[in-house]
C-alpha cells in the first residue's frame, strides 16, 4: 500500500535546529514534497526532492534517501514564526499524491 | 494574477442540502485536486483532474462529485450534506510533472 509517516507533534526552542523526519512507502516515486501550514490557512510550498541528496534553501534543507524511503526537514535558527505543521507529500504513480497526517512544530523562547 | 481562489469562504449546510465549491485557476495549470482536512490532520485527496474533461476519484470520494469542463475551473459538488462532511476543502492547481502545488484560501464547511 501507499503510506506517509510523520511524528505528531514535535517541540523546539527558538534560535535551535529541528529535524523533521518522514518515511514513506508509494507503488512508483516521482518525488517528495515539504509544505508548511500555519494554523487557519492553507498550505504553502517549502522544498522538493526528487534524487538523493541535501537541497537547501535559506534556513530550510531537505533531504531525501530513495532507498530507505525516507526524508527529512531541516529547520535552522528557528523563529517563532517557525511554529507551523510541515506536511511531508509523495508522488506516486497515476498522479496520486499521498499526504502524511502533519507535524506540528512548537517553538518555545 | 491571483492564483487560486475559492469560494465561499465559510458556509454552514443543514443535514441532505446541496452545494457547489467553487475553485479557479488563473496559471493555465491542467493539473487539479480537491482536499479535506479535519481538524489536526492531514489532508485527504477527494477528486483531481489531469486536464479539462478528465477527472479521477481519489482517497475519499463518495458523497463529492466534480466537473473539470475548462482549465480555470473546478467545481466541487456535494450533494446530500452530512455532518461526517464537516471540513475544511482546499482546492489546489499545478504545472505538469513533479511540481509543488499552489493551494486556495481554503472553505470551511459545516453540516448540522
Amino acid at each position: 500500500g501507499q503510506n506517509i509517516d510523520q511524528p505528531t507533534e514535535m517541540t523546539a526552542t527558538e534560535g535551535a535546529i529541528v529535524q523533521i523526519n518522514c518515511t514513506y512507502q508509494t507503488s512508483g516515486f516521482n518525488g517528495l514534497f515539504w509544505y508548511q501550514q500555519h494554523a487557519g490557512e492553507a498550505p504553502t510550498f517549502l522544498s522538493y526532492n526528487v534524487l538523493d541528496g541535501l537541497e537547501e534553501k535559506g534556513r530550510f534543507s531537505s533531504f531525501l534517501s530513495r532507498s530507505k524511503g525516507y526524508s527529512y526537514l531541516l529547520l535552522k535558527e528557528l523563529q517563532m514564526k517557525d511554529s507551523a505543521s510541515y506536511l511531508c507529500e509523495g508522488d506516486g504513480s497515476n498522479y496520486q499524491l499521498i499526504w502524511g497526517a502533519g507535524t506540528k512544530l512548537i517553538i518555545k523562547p | 494574477n491571483a492564483g487560486v481562489t475559492q469560494t465561499p469562504k465559510f458556509r454552514i449546510l443543514k443535514i441532505g442540502q446541496s452545494m457547489t465549491l467553487q475553485c479557479t485557476q488563473d496559471m493555465n495549470h491542467n493539473y487539479m485536486y480537491w482536499y479535506r482536512q479535519d481538524p489536526g490532520m492531514g489532508l485527504k485527496l477527494i477528486y483531481y483532474s489531469v486536464g479539462a474533461g478528465i477527472t479521477d476519484k481519489g482517497e475519499v470520494p463518495n458523497g463529492y462529485n466534480v466537473s473539470r469542463s475548462t482549465t480555470e475551473d473546478f467545481p466541487l459538488r456535494l450533494e446530500l450534506a452530512a455532518p461526517s462532511q464537516t471540513s475544511v476543502y482546499f482546492c489546489s492547481a499545478r504545472g505538469a510533472g513533479p511540481n509543488e502545488q499552489f493551494f486556495g484560501p481554503g472553505t470551511r464547511l459545516t453540516v448540522l
